[in-house]
Order: C-alpha cells, then sequence, then structure tokens
C-alpha cells in the first residue's frame, strides 16, 4: 500500500518560514491535501490540490508537488500556527485514502 | 454543515459497537462519505468510505471484513458497523464529508465519537 512519510516535527521561530515535507513515491503524480489540527479540536484543510487555499485560510499557507516530495510551506510564522500538520492522497491503484504520520510544528 | 456522530463506548474486544453520523446543512446525497479514525496520541487513519449513492465501498485493509459502512439518505445518516473489535481499533471516529467535485479531499469533519476496546 502506498505509504506518505512526514517528519515527526519541525521547529520555527516566529515570523519565520517553516516547510513540511510529504515523502511518497512518485508523489508528483498524486494530488496532494494538507490538514493541520490543533490541540483539541478537529482537522481543517489548509491545501487541497497541491496548492489550492480554501476560503478562510491565510495566503501565508502554500503548497508544492514534485517527484517524491510534496512541501507546505507556511510563511511569517505566528504563534496560532502551533498545530499538527497531516499530508493526504488518494491512492488510485488501491482506491485508499492515505495520510502522512504528521508533523508536530512547534513555534519557538 | 452539521456532522453529529453518536453510538461510541466501551466495549470488550471481540463485540461489535454501531456508529451513527447525522448530516444536516448540506444535500447528504450528493457527497461521498468516510470514517476517519484516530488513535489516543496517534495520527488519522481513513477507515473507509461510501458514494453518495451508497453503490460503492472502500474499506482500510485494518478493518476490511470487520468493519461495513453504509448509509441512508431518506435520514441523512452514515453509518459504521464495527464487528470483531480488537483494543487497536480504541480511536475516536470521525464522520467526514468529501466536497461534490473532482477533488479528493475532505472539508467537514464531525466532532468524533470515542470507542474504547476494552476488557
Amino acid at each position: 500500500s502506498y505509504v506518505l512519510t512526514q517528519p515527526p516535527s519541525v521547529s520555527v521561530a516566529p515570523g519565520k518560514t517553516a516547510r513540511i515535507t510529504c515523502g511518497g513515491h512518485n508523489i508528483g503524480s498524486k494530488s496532494v491535501h494538507w490538514y493541520h489540527q490543533k490541540p483539541r479540536q478537529v482537522p481543517v484543510v489548509v491545501i487541497y490540490d497541491d496548492s489550492d487555499r480554501p476560503s478562510g485560510i491565510p495566503e501565508r499557507f502554500s503548497g508544492s508537488n514534485s517527484g517524491n516530495t510534496a512541501t507546505l510551506t507556511i510563511s511569517r510564522v505566528e504563534a496560532g500556527d502551533e498545530a499538527d500538520y497531516y499530508c493526504q492522497v488518494w491512492d488510485r491503484g488501491s482506491d485508499h485514502w492515505v495520510f502522512g504520520g504528521g508533523t508536530k510544528l512547534t513555534v519557538l | 454543515v452539521q456532522l453529529v456522530e453518536s453510538g461510541g463506548g466501551v466495549v470488550q474486544p471481540g463485540r461489535s459497537l454501531r456508529l451513527s453520523c447525522a448530516a444536516s446543512g448540506f444535500t447528504f446525497n450528493k457527497h461521498a462519505m468516510h470514517w476517519v479514525r484516530q488513535a489516543p496520541g496517534k495520527g488519522l487513519e481513513w477507515v473507509a468510505d461510501i458514494l453518495y449513492d451508497g453503490s460503492i465501498e472502500y474499506y482500510a485493509d485494518s478493518v476490511k471484513g470487520r468493519f461495513t459502512i453504509s448509509r441512508d439518505n431518506s435520514k441523512n445518516t452514515l453509518f459504521l458497523q464495527m464487528n470483531s473489535l480488537r483494543a487497536e481499533d480504541t480511536a475516536l471516529y470521525y464522520c467526514v464529508r468529501e466536497p461534490h467535485s473532482s477533488s479528493f479531499h475532505l472539508d467537514y469533519w464531525g466532532q468524533g465519537t470515542l470507542v474504547t476496546v476494552s476488557s
């Protein structure tokens, strides 16, 4: 089955740029979606279809996807961006939906 | 959009449990629906999904043959029948909507219902 690999944690200072990666075999051929989950809250989609932002998500959030790595980039990081971030794809071969293991973003 | 799960609780290993999800605020019969679970302190795990008309279902390997997803479009309700429960099924179970589009992501999540499998 298809596997998505994320770093367990990423730390960044306020005002800096955070990059969270999601690795998968030829992931560039798939559409990647990103969710954040703040403590004791439900997940919220922040990027879909590699780089589209839902309404209400700040422009500071952006995404890219190529080769074997997709990346969620958060510019001008704020304390309120602290959360767990998950990438997700639909694997056409198995008709399974797959989540990455999640990355805890810490704002120093 | 509102998704309200119910039916969770404490159950012994090997027993069964049926989860429900009452949907409102959107045209339920136009959307595929999913169950996603999250074990305590762990990440998200997709469990199952069902097409808008209930014609096709898909399951994660970890639950295939034990869980059954279904829906009643006349009552705007999604179900998850869970049989032969195991300790590793302990999790918060979310009812989740897939948008009516060609994008395979999840746009609205319920608050979840907790299932604890323990003797």
